[in-house]
């Protein structure tokens, strides 16, 4: 399947702080990617789905301008937590929609994750 | 809106067969997805069913009813690194991945 890779895996930061989170499809072009978060013990949550060349899609009730989203490129996309906040650590993880034969088949294969520990 | 439907919690024993359901609600149907995830890590892909009937892969096996708005995933010959959570998503007619909440399966000696 295709290969999806995330950076950091980890990050502590101090509240206030930006962090950046990288999400890249490695063996393809990903025109569409997705950022969720995950608390614990709760099912995904999607965040944005990020366009390569165009704004970001942000869903009902996350803030556009605290989660940033750039996707410069087809095997790229970024996510920027700014001025981090304790209730905003939580497992963040990005997908890449592949399309199957002849566009019939989409699915979405997932990055690691990065966990996010905000002190 | 939009629902879709698991068990919270699931409990099998090694070697035994265990079928998690999955019910569904949605604005359009373009496919219903099986994920695996293990506690900390990000979901897995397993299967996809956009026609109705089983398919089949191994020792997993998924089925769909699209006019019941059902499926459900079969795990067969359980192993303990079967232990996770099995998430159901159904992708609507906007090409949007909607979410169940997921079934923690608890696999036992």
């Amino acid at each position: 399947g295709a290969v999806v890779s995330q950076h950091p895996s980890w990050v502590i930061c101090k509240s206030g702080t930006s962090v950046k989170i990288e999400c890249r499809s490695l063996d393809f072009q990903a025109t569409t990617m997705f950022w969720y978060r995950q608390f614990p013990k709760q099912s995904l949550m999607l965040m944005a789905t990020s366009n390569e060349g165009s704004k970001a899609t942000y869903e009902q009730g996350v803030e556009k301008d605290k989660f940033l989203i750039n996707h410069a490129s087809l095997t790229l996309s970024t996510l920027t937590v700014t001025s981090a906040h304790p209730e905003d650590s939580s497992f963040y993880i990005c997908s890449a929609r592949v399309f199957g034969l002849a566009g019939f088949q989409e699915t979405q294969y997932f990055g690691p994750g990065t966990r996010l520990l905000v002190l | 809106g939009q629902n879709i439907d698991q068990p919270t919690e699931m409990t099998a024993t090694e070697g035994a067969i265990v079928q998690i359901n999955c019910t569904y609600q949605t604005s359009g149907f373009n496919g219903l997805f099986w994920y695996q995830q293990h506690a900390g890590e990000a979901p897995t892909f397993l299967s996809y069913n956009v026609l109705d009937g089983l398919e089949e892969k191994g020792r997993f096996s998924s089925f769909l009813s699209r006019s019941k708005g059902y499926s459900y995933l079969l795990l067969k010959e359980l192993q303990m690194k079967d232990s996770a959570s099995y998430l159901c998503a159904v992708m609507d007619s906007n090409y949007q991945l909607i979410w169940g909440a997921g079934t923690k399966l608890i696999i036992k000696p």
